[in-house]
């Protein structure tokens, strides 16, 4: 399958600062991305699909002008947190789409918002 | 709607097999996975079935589809320590012209030495 790193791995930030995340597809060529949240002991939300060079289509309930999204390219998508605050604290992970529809993960990445 | 079932929690010995079970909703799903994920980890893929599939073996994993009540289990045979973790059940669906997943709540194996 396909491998998919992200970056950070983990940040820190003070509130009211932007953090961006690095999702790469490394031996894939990635038309379809996605981006999830994750609580502790919780399931994956869908925040949004990545399109790549289109607009991202966002989930019901998720502020697209806070969760910037850009996939400029088939091997990279970035999540931007805006104006990040302490309720924005989560693990935010990254998929690929395959051939079977099936998603390839990253790692993950954890946001902790002071 | 979409809805995926799966029980929180399950405990097993070393060395005996573990079952998970899942129900989801679509029954237009082509495809469904089973994934794993471990402490601060992404998740990976373990295995799929297609939809117009029973059963799938690989190696220790025994993949069985009901499509007619809609419930799909994964057995894990000789289960080890290292397969402590959370394993999501997911359905494909089609949404906004899309392919999406819907995941499961996630059941914990633990593994009693």
């Amino acid at each position: 399958g396909a491998v998919v790193s992200q970056h950070p791995s983990w940040v820190i930030c003070k509130s009211g600062t932007s953090v961006k995340i690095e999702c790469r597809s490394l031996d894939f060529q990635a038309t379809t991305m996605f981006w999830y949240r994750q609580f502790p002991k919780q399931s994956l939300m869908l925040m949004a699909t990545s399109n790549e060079g289109s607009k991202a289509t966002y989930e019901q309930g998720v502020e697209k002008d806070k969760f910037l999204i850009n996939h400029a390219s088939l091997t990279l998508s970035t999540l931007t947190v805006t104006s990040a605050h302490p309720e924005d604290s989560s693990f935010y992970i990254c998929s690929v789409q395959g051939t079977l529809n099936e998603q390839f993960f990253g790692p993950g990445t954890r946001l902790t918002v002071l | 709607g979409e809805d995926v079932e799966q029980s929180l929690f399950l405990s097993v010995r070393e060395g005996d097999s573990s079952v998970i079970n899942c129900t989801y909703t679509d029954s237009s799903s082509t495809y469904l996975y089973w994934y794993k994920q471990e402490p601060g980890a992404g998740l990976q893929l373990l295995t799929y079935i297609f939809s117009n599939m029973d059963m799938k073996q690989d190696q220790r994993l025994t993949v069985l589809l009901n499509k007619k009540d809609k419930h799909l289990s994964l057995r894990i045979a000789d289960t080890q320590t290292g397969d402590s973790a959370i394993y999501f059940c997911a359905e494909s669906i089609i949404r906004d012209s899309s392919y999406k997943l819907i995941f499961g709540s996630g059941t914990r194996l633990l593994v009693r030495p």
